[in-house]
């Protein structure tokens, strides 16, 4: 089955050791998201890929970074993790066709920072 | 910029019992979808609503969109224990390209 796959389900790093999450698609989606949810708010949007080109949302922090090295992968790094940091980081990705903008999220990795 | 605003916050029910979901906005949306997040998990799209006065079912749930197309209503009958989560409905913003808006989230308990 088409999916979007996050790796790992649950990350734990210490306070300002980097730390990179990582996630797949087999939908071949061009556009790829990363979000940010802490406990039952709306996930809220840290950036996207259209295809190659990276928009970021004006206040996601320096320390959140994103790479995209193909269709299939895009990675969140994040430089020097706070406690502020942990929450659930979910990716999810869209067909730019339509007005829907429908989108298919992974399960998410839940980041503690210790 | 536009919100989508999304009542009750909490709702907790017993099994067996209905419920209605708001999702309400000053802006004119041209659709707008509704996720069920599971604990723990990611949300999965449960349905997409894309013309005014649009109503949708799935199995217990109707979807419906407002005439003006600046809100929407989740209806479960019947709620069981598996409809347990959050809620989020979510829409385009006029000129945010390839973004949705969420709304504030509902998040919804049914005991058995």
């Amino acid at each position: 089955d088409a999916m979007v796959i996050q790796n790992p389900r649950y990350q734990v790093t210490q306070f300002g050791k980097p730390v990179t999450l990582s996630c797949s698609q087999t939908l071949n989606h061009n556009v790829m998201y990363w979000y940010q949810q802490k406990s039952s708010q709306a996930p809220k949007l840290l950036f996207h890929y259209y295809d190659k080109d990276f928009n970021n949302e004006a206040d996601t922090p320096d320390n959140f970074q994103s790479r995209r090295p193909n269709t299939s992968f895009c990675f969140l790094d994040i430089r020097s993790p706070g406690l502020g940091d942990a929450a659930m980081y979910l990716c999810a990705t869209s067909r730019d066709l339509g007005l829907a903008r429908e989108q298919y999220f992974g399960p998410g990795t839940r980041l503690t920072v210790t | 910029t536009q919100l989508l605003e999304q009542s009750p916050q909490f709702l907790s029910i017993q099994e067996g019992e209905n419920l209605t979901v708001y999702c309400n906005s000053s802006s004119v949306f041209s659709s707008l979808q509704w996720y069920r997040q599971e604990p723990g998990e990611g949300p999965v799209l449960l349905v997409t609503v894309v013309t005014g006065g649009e109503v949708k079912k799935l199995k217990r749930l109707t979807f419906q969109f407002g005439d003006a197309r600046k809100d929407s209503s989740l209806h479960i009958t019947a709620a069981q224990p598996g409809d347990t989560g959050l809620y989020l409905c979510a829409g385009p913003p006029t000129g945010g390209f390839q973004k949705l808006v969420f709304g504030t989230g509902t998040r919804l308990l049914v005991s058995p």
